[in-house]
């Protein structure tokens, strides 16, 4: 299974953009690339995906190197609501054919007032 | 409604009692995941069942056994547990699991106390 790696915990002041990155050094070319967070006695909760292009939603931005062996979660401005884990995903192919998500460690995001 | 709901949302249990989680979607969904959550740690995949059929068991152990009666409801069958077993126990479903840009939607848990 392919690794990601994110920093345990970041802080961020309240309507600064945030930046939070991944490392995946041993993603497939067939992996894509999904973020999600987790709010407290919550299941995590989609933010978003992509394959090889940067990505934008109504939630946030994902910039992907071009190698790919890295990504950054983008949030261009932290509310307290952000506040939470944020996991970087890795959506592998599987022998049966059926994909499986390989969470990473997680980054515990703490917005400041 | 891009709802996945768990029940019960607590469970304490004896290491001989027999109980079941259950999970439901009416999403349409076809691909359907057990997860299990230990404090302050990823969630790490158990089970994924796929059209009903059990595609992926991540080598666990048999005292937790699967079961998905039709498309839209998943069961987790728990039978004598070790307390190491405690943990939030979350379902999560997407369009057919066979696509690598699909997204799941999780439940909320069940969180599990093994007495």
């Amino acid at each position: 299974d392919a690794k990601t790696t994110q920093p345990n915990s970041m802080e961020s002041n309240e309507e600064e953009p945030v930046h939070l990155p991944c490392n995946h050094s041993t993603i497939s070319g067939t992996d894509y690339i999904h973020w999600y967070r987790q709010l407290p006695s919550q299941g995590p909760e989609y933010v978003i995906h992509g394959l090889t292009s940067n990505v934008n939603n109504r939630m946030a931005s994902l910039a992907i190197a071009e190698d790919r062996k890295s990504s950054t979660l983008i949030l261009h401005r932290a509310t307290l609501r952000d506040a939470a884990v944020y996991y970087c995903i890795l959506r592998e192919s599987t022998t049966s054919g059926t994909y499986k998500y390989i969470f990473g460690t997680g980054t515990r995001l703490k917005v400041l007032a | 409604d891009t709802e996945v709901t768990q029940t019960p949302k607590h469970l304490v249990m004896g290491m001989t009692n027999k109980k079941s989680l259950k999970c439901e979607q009416h999403m349409g969904h076809r691909a359907m995941y057990w997860y299990k959550q230990k404090a302050k740690k990823p969630p790490e995949l158990m089970f994924v069942y796929s059209y009903e059929k059990l595609s992926i068991n991540e080598s666990v152990p048999s005292r937790f056994s699967p079961e998905c009666p039709n498309s839209s409801l998943l069961n987790l069958h728990l039978h004598a547990l070790q307390p190491e077993d405690s943990a939030l126990y979350l379902c999560a479903s997407s369009q057919d699991g066979d696509r690598g840009q699909e997204t799941q939607y999780f439940g909320p848990g069940t969180r599990l106390l093994v007495l």
